[in-house]
């Protein structure tokens, strides 16, 4: 699978909108993006997942750069519950699970 | 639904001890995982499964064993425990392959040994 690129960390304040970035600049045509969250203590939780046009769910939205070079996950109003490490994966739809990185820690500022 | 569910949520072993973890899920998914989560790393894979009665190696094998003789269950086995194996094992299921499917993880197993 192909290598993503995440801040370490970034800070918001809550009830504000909060873009987190992601490279994956040697993507492949058959990439999904893939974002999961950790909240602190608990198993992994997705979030959403896209190929190549921008997704909306209840939870989040999705931006795919049109040369799928990057994304960015959209949450629209933070809250205190959306600290968490998110991870960015992309995964060529095998059956050999996701390869998850480090992610990037996100701090929510009340 | 309970979604997926680890049992024990802590375990303490000495070392060369043996144990199994047990994964269970109750959304009749065939493809089912096992994670270990190291601190402050993300997740790597050990075993999964396409179906009843299969299992394939992942990227850190070495020292572990699967079986899933049941389809909504998925055993992780540790022979000879060994401190390098303490971390925080996670499950997860789908219902179809992870790259383009939701995976649902379990809360975890918090592993020690000494």
């Amino acid at each position: 699978d192909a290598k993503t690129t995440q801040p370490n960390s970034m800070e918001s304040n809550e009830e504000e909108p909060v873009h987190l970035p992601c490279n994956h600049s040697t993507i492949s045509g058959t990439d999904y993006i893939h974002w999961y969250r950790q909240l602190p203590s608990q198993g992994p939780e997705y979030v959403i997942h896209g190929l190549t046009s921008n997704v909306n769910n209840r939870m989040a939205s999705l931006a795919i750069a049109e040369d799928r070079k990057s994304s960015t996950l959209i949450l629209h109003r933070a809250t205190l519950r959306d600290a968490a490490v998110y991870y960015c994966i992309l995964s060529g739809g095998g059956a050999d699970g996701l390869t998850f990185g480090k992610g990037t820690h996100l701090i929510i500022q009340p | 639904n309970a979604g997926v569910t680890q049992t024990p949520k802590f375990r303490v072993l000495k070392t060369g001890q043996s144990m199994t973890l047990l994964c269970a899920q109750d959304m009749n998914h065939e493809y089912m995982y096992w994670y270990r989560q190291d601190p402050g790393m993300g997740l790597r894979l050990i075993h999964y499964s396409v179906g009843e009665g299969t299992t394939a190696k992942g990227e850190v094998p070495d020292g572990y064993n699967v079986s899933r003789l049941k389809k909504q269950n998925f055993l992780l086995g540790l022979e000879s425990a060994a401190p390098s194996q303490t971390s925080v094992y996670f499950c997860a299921s789908s219902g179809g392959l992870a790259g383009y499917n939701e995976q649902f993880f379990g809360p975890g197993t918090r592993l020690t040994v000494l």
